[in-house]
């Protein structure tokens, strides 16, 4: 499976936009780019996906370069309550399966 | 509400003995997935299940057995021959199938430790 390299941790001030960084340079053309976020003491949620364009949804934007080497979530507001940690993870078209790195710890500062 | 529902939150297991835990999904989804998350670690994957009767073994599934004889049920056994048990346990479920937005939804995760 290609794999994905994230800064261990990151701080953001509150009501300021966060950039998420995610390297995969080995993605294959058909991986797609998924990023899950766990709060502290609960299962992971889904954040956003994409291919090749970049994506929006209520949540978040994901930015994905134009090689596809790498791509940053971005959270355009962060408040108290995005703090977590943030998994940059390529999933195969046709695998079920989703391999969690130990992702991004984000650290929102009053 | 729809959802997962993982019981129970905490879990003591003594030596030697097997422990059962419960996972119970009322989305309709047909696949079921079992993780174990050590502290400040990644999800790590158990095994997986893409439809009723039918289960795989994930990326560390020896001392654990799951069955899955309904839907909605995917209950997980940690053997007395998982050596090193303590840790969070996360059940997910999907839609399953190829779809690319094969969203995985999460329940609140059960954490066991070992007297």
């Amino acid at each position: 499976d290609a794999k994905t390299t994230q800064p261990n941790s990151m701080e953001s001030n509150e009501e300021e936009p966060v950039h998420l960084p995610c390297n995969h340079s080995t993605i294959s053309g058909t991986d797609y780019i998924h990023w899950y976020r766990q709060l502290p003491s609960q299962g992971p949620e889904y954040v956003i996906h994409g291919l090749t364009s970049n994506v929006n949804n209520r949540m978040a934007s994901l930015a994905i370069a134009e090689d596809r080497k790498s791509s940053t979530l971005i959270l355009h507001r962060a408040t108290l309550r995005d703090a977590a940690v943030y998994y940059c993870i390529l999933r195969d078209f046709g695998n079920e399966k989703l391999t969690f790195g130990t992702g991004t710890r984000l650290t929102i500062i009053p | 509400d729809g959802g997962i529902t993982q019981s129970p939150k905490y879990l003591f297991r003594k030596e030697g003995q097997n422990v059962t835990l419960s996972c119970e999904q009322n989305l309709n989804h047909d696949a079921m997935y079992w993780y174990r998350q050590d502290p400040g670690q990644g999800l790590r994957l158990i095994y997986y299940s893409q439809i009723v009767n039918d289960f795989q073994k994930g990326d560390i599934a020896e001392g654990y057995s799951v069955s899955r004889e309904k839907k909605e049920s995917f209950p997980l056994t940690v053997t007395s021959a998982q050596k090193n048990p303590t840790a969070f346990y996360l059940c997910a479920s999907s839609i399953g199938g190829t779809l690319v937005k094969n969203i995985q939804y999460f329940g609140a995760g059960t954490r066991l430790s070992v007297l």
